[in-house]
């Protein structure tokens, strides 16, 4: 199976900041998302971070927001831009393992521990 | 895209009673059908997955589902629930990506 880690683990932000998020997969994967899951709410898929190339937003999501990189097979960020409260919410990574890369039968999706943001 | 309802929002149980948690998906195509736990102020936990096969899946922590093909229907049981069963309970389905459904609290009193 994947691991996956994410940094940082949690973060205290000011209106009108950045945050980077940085995910890191053990192995290689084919792909990655980004989720949010807002307070007592479910995970809502943000966007698939393609490797090289621009990643395929969801409705509601936009690039300007959320810019999403994955320059590799094992690592993506996703920075929250000019953030507001309504952003406090966790983010998490999320890798799909389709031709069984990571050791698995495949079709195997992977999710990291998250990273818990607040903005005041 | 796919697509996942669940139909309870809030499930309140006795100790020792029977779980069943409602879930269905709208995809024309094949998907693969997981259950995820989330224990309060915890990560997400794989409860069990079904990609094919026999439809009857048996997970962690004694529960299961099963998958009706025919209903589009991927339903969550447990034959008797524990306090420690008390979580939300997330239905997912995948295709190039996985979807969630909204959730389903499950209070256990003691």
């Amino acid at each position: 199976s994947a691991v996956i880690s994410q940094k940082p683990s949690r973060d205290i932000c000011q209106r009108g900041t950045s945050l980077t998020i940085q995910c890191q997969v053990d192995s290689q994967v084919t792909m990655m998302f980004w989720y949010r899951q807002q307070p007592g709410q479910s995970l809502t898929l943000i966007a698939t971070a393609n490797q090289g190339s621009e990643a395929t937003y969801e409705s509601g999501f936009v690039i300007d927001k959320f810019p999403i990189s994955r320059p590799n097979l094992t690592f993506s960020t996703l920075t929250v831009s000019n953030m507001s409260p309504e952003d406090s919410s966790i983010y998490l990574c999320s890798a799909m393992d389709r031709e069984g890369l990571a050791g698995g039968p495949g079709n195997e999706q992977f999710f990291g521990p998250g990273t818990r943001l607040t903005v005041l | 895209a796919q697509s996942v309802s669940q139909h309870n929002h809030h499930v309140i149980l006795s100790e020792a009673a029977s779980l069943e948690l409602g879930c269905n998906y709208s995809y024309g195509g094949t998907v693969n059908l997981f259950w995820y736990v989330q224990y309060p102020g915890q990560h997400l936990q794989l409860l069990l997955k079904y990609f094919s096969g026999d439809p009857l899946v048996k997970g962690i922590k004694g529960f299961e589902a099963e998958f009706i093909k025919s209903k589009f229907s991927f339903n969550l049981r447990k034959p008797s629930v524990q306090w420690s069963d008390t979580a939300e309970y997330f239905c997912a389905v995948s295709n190039n990506d996985m979807r969630f459904g909204a959730g389903t609290r499950l209070t256990v009193k003691p």
